[in-house]
């Protein structure tokens, strides 16, 4: 079945860049998503990109896709204090919009000072 | 627009009762399902539906009802609450014509069964 994985804890210093990565099995994902969750709150998107790209620039964020690898990841150039949360990746399964995504475990980033 | 809404945010219940959490969302989306969130697992799918009168089964749908009467309204019913239940519930809405398939959720309902 469907299935994402990502690692758990990320700790970077502030301004410093931080790389979250996942994996996915859907090759036939059509869209593959990054959400952030801050403490107490439930999920925001946070960018996503579709799977004819390699790559999706947005601001200090930067998703990279490998389909061969069913890799991704994203970068946060000049990672700050309020970037503190859990990340989460997610694939909707199937070529069309069901409604449904699948989500890794979550990332949780810590940023120290 | 108030987006997606859930009650309660906190609950408590001991083993065998019965509860309804309660979602609604304003976006006229088609879209609904449930989530539960545990530490180190993710969010796992566990009913969804994907218009008024048609729902399905998640990826950990045992111990869990749904139905869907209406577009706005999208209630999880714990039918004998066991601890394994113990968690936080989102309840999460989109629409199906959008092409992103973006979640909107709710802010979370955590249930603790002692």
């Amino acid at each position: 079945g469907e299935d994402v994985e990502q690692s758990l804890f990320l700790s970077v210093r502030e301004g410093d860049s931080s790389v979250i990565n996942c994996t996915y099995t859907d090759s036939s994902s059509t869209y593959l998503y990054w959400y952030k969750q801050e403490p107490g709150a439930g999920l925001q998107l946070l960018t996503y990109i579709f799977s004819n790209m390699d790559m999706k620039q947005d601001q200090r964020l930067t998703v990279l896709l490998n389909k061969k690898d069913k890799h991704l990841s994203l970068r946060i150039a000049d990672t700050q204090t309020g970037d503190s949360a859990i990340y989460f990746c997610a694939e909707s399964p199937g070529s069309s919009n069901t409604g449904k995504l699948i989500f890794g475990q979550g990332t949780t980033l810590q940023v120290k000072p | 627009n108030a987006g997606v809404t859930q009650t309660p945010k906190f609950q408590v219940l001991k083993t065998g009762q019965s509860m309804t959490l309660q979602c609604a969302q304003d976006m006229n989306h088609e879209y609904m399902s449930w989530y539960r969130q545990d530490p180190g697992m993710g969010l796992r799918l566990i009913h969804y539906s994907v218009g008024a009168g048609i729902t399905d089964q998640g990826e950990v749908p045992n111990g869990y009802n749904v139905s869907r009467s209406t577009t706005e309204d999208f209630p999880l019913r714990l039918l004998s609450a066991a601890p394994s239940q113990t968690s936080v519930y989102f309840c999460a809405s989109s629409y199906s014509t959008t092409y992103t398939g973006e979640l909107f959720f709710g802010e979370g309902s955590r249930l603790t069964v002692l």
